[in-house]
């Protein structure tokens, strides 16, 4: 069975500088969430869109945007990296059903980045 | 005080073993995931709960919504099963698509 796609799975960044990282849900999923964990932590709820509209907020930082596109496919885009960016970021990816108020949700891979 | 508390924090076992790890949440909620992420690697989804109990294979999930309290079971355990096994709980709110809060995992290693 498709699984949540992300990618690239690993990224070095120097301070400053700027990423995108993308998520590719599971066909038919409506719904994308990322989340954030950094070293020995457990992760941190970032930002999720439902039918391309931000739905929920977490802990995003000012400096970092997502959003989601025709396709449900969602891109996270984080400007003036610092040192602690380092982290995993995961995107899972859920598809609202009728009548439905919690929808399970599934994870990709993540996406390992390194700022030096 | 993190509003989900997973206890052991730590937990090593013989091969074989019954292990349960808990899972205590302060807030209101929809559902609840029990997650397994292996070193270095990605989160996979156990179960989602939110009432009464869950198996699959070896594995077998409670939930008490009243007592806001949930367990992980692991019956016959293999090595294999070494891992970080996380709770996250959707709280109860009116959207859709709210992220989980997590707790801080139970590092599980079984010894052959």
């Amino acid at each position: 069975a498709a699984g949540v796609i992300q990618s690239p799975r690993h990224l070095i960044k120097e301070k400053r500088e700027t990423a995108t990282l993308k998520c590719y849900p599971i066909p038919r999923h409506d719904t994308v969430y990322w989340y954030q964990q950094g070293p020995g932590q457990d992760p941190q709820f970032l930002i999720s869109f439902y039918e391309k509209m931000q739905s929920d907020k977490g802990s995003i930082p000012d400096r970092f945007s997502a959003q989601q596109f025709s396709d449900y496919h969602s891109e996270l885009n984080m400007s003036s990296l610092e040192l602690g960016d380092s982290a995993l970021y995961f995107c899972a990816s859920s598809v609202r059903t009728s009548g439905s108020l919690y929808n399970e949700q599934f994870f990709g891979p993540g996406t390992r980045l390194t700022v030096l | 005080k993190n509003e989900v508390e997973q206890s052991p924090q730590n937990l090593t076992a013989q091969e074989g073993e019954f292990i349960t790890i808990n899972c205590s949440y302060s807030v209101g909620i929809s559902a609840l995931h029990w997650l397994q992420q292996h070193p270095g690697g990605g989160i996979v989804s156990l179960f989602m709960l939110s009432s009464g109990k869950k198996k699959h294979g070896r594995l077998i999930a409670t939930i008490n919504i009243q007592e806001k309290h949930s367990s992980l079971h692991i019956t016959a355990s293999h090595p294999r099963d070494s891992a970080v096994y996380i709770c996250a709980v959707l709280p109860l709110t009116g959207g859709g698509a709210d992220g989980l809060t997590f707790g801080k995992g139970t590092h599980l290693i079984i010894q052959p």
